[in-house]
């Protein structure tokens, strides 16, 4: 069974720092691009970030450009998320999903983690 | 910049009515990378519909998807209880790589 279980979040002032893990398990991680996206409270979803299977390949949305930080662990199977610089606008749930093979669109996602920047 | 948007914002509907939800694209997307996601409260989405109109594993085929270039639709037959719930269209393509629609609430009528 597929599983993606997000870690790390929790309350952070503005401007300060935090990571987030993504552990995954039930499918071999390292064949697949791997994904941040993020849902502001009360809000729609958001892509945030991307990594392609050995980590070689990132994209940002732009807003985290300079900020954000995607990587991978492939022996460990895990995904992370380094997020630098926050802003208030960045307080969301933040889901790790997995790109799924036969096309872009994501097929199995975390149960997410809150991220809250607040004074 | 692509933007999606959804229609309409709120749908009230019955159980065992069809429901019919659009996304329309500012501009042309490819279908091959067209998606919706179903998204219950307090739960993570859940892919339905992938290159617009294939079912996910495991998606009753009450669920349907269509459409090309710039407008796609998702059709549920006729609904279930346990429809209820907000949906979201996803486009890949430029910048930025991946952009969903604000979502589309269906609500009991």
């Amino acid at each position: 069974e597929v599983q993606l279980v997000e870690s790390g979040g929790g309350l952070v002032q503005p401007g300060g720092s935090l990571r987030l893990s993504c552990a995954a398990s039930g499918f071999t991680f390292s064949s697949y691009w791997m994904n941040w996206v993020r849902q502001a409270p009360g809000k729609g979803l958001e892509w945030v970030a991307n990594i392609n299977q050995d980590g070689s390949e990132k994209y940002y949305v732009d807003s985290v450009k300079g900020r954000f930080t995607i990587s991978r662990d492939n022996a460990k199977k895990s995904l992370s998320l380094e997020m630098n610089s926050l802003r208030a606008e960045d307080t969301a749930v933040y889901y790790c999903s997995r790109r799924f093979a036969a096309g872009k669109n994501f097929d199995y996602w975390g149960q997410g983690t809150l991220v809250t920047v607040s004074s | 910049e692509i933007v999606l948007t959804q229609s309409p914002g709120t749908l009230s509907l019955s159980p065992g009515e069809r429901a019919t939800l659009s996304c329309r694209a500012s501009q042309s997307v490819s279908s091959s990378y067209l998606a919706w996601y179903q998204q219950k409260p307090g739960q993570a989405p859940r892919l339905l519909i992938y290159g617009a109109s294939t079912r996910a594993t495991g998606i009753p085929d009450r669920f349907s998807g269509s459409g090309s270039g710039t407008d796609f639709t998702l059709t549920i037959s006729r609904l279930e209880p346990e429809d209820f719930a907000v949906y979201y269209c996803q486009q890949y393509g430029t910048s930025p790589l991946y952009s969903f629609g604000q979502g589309t609430k269906l609500e009991f009528k």
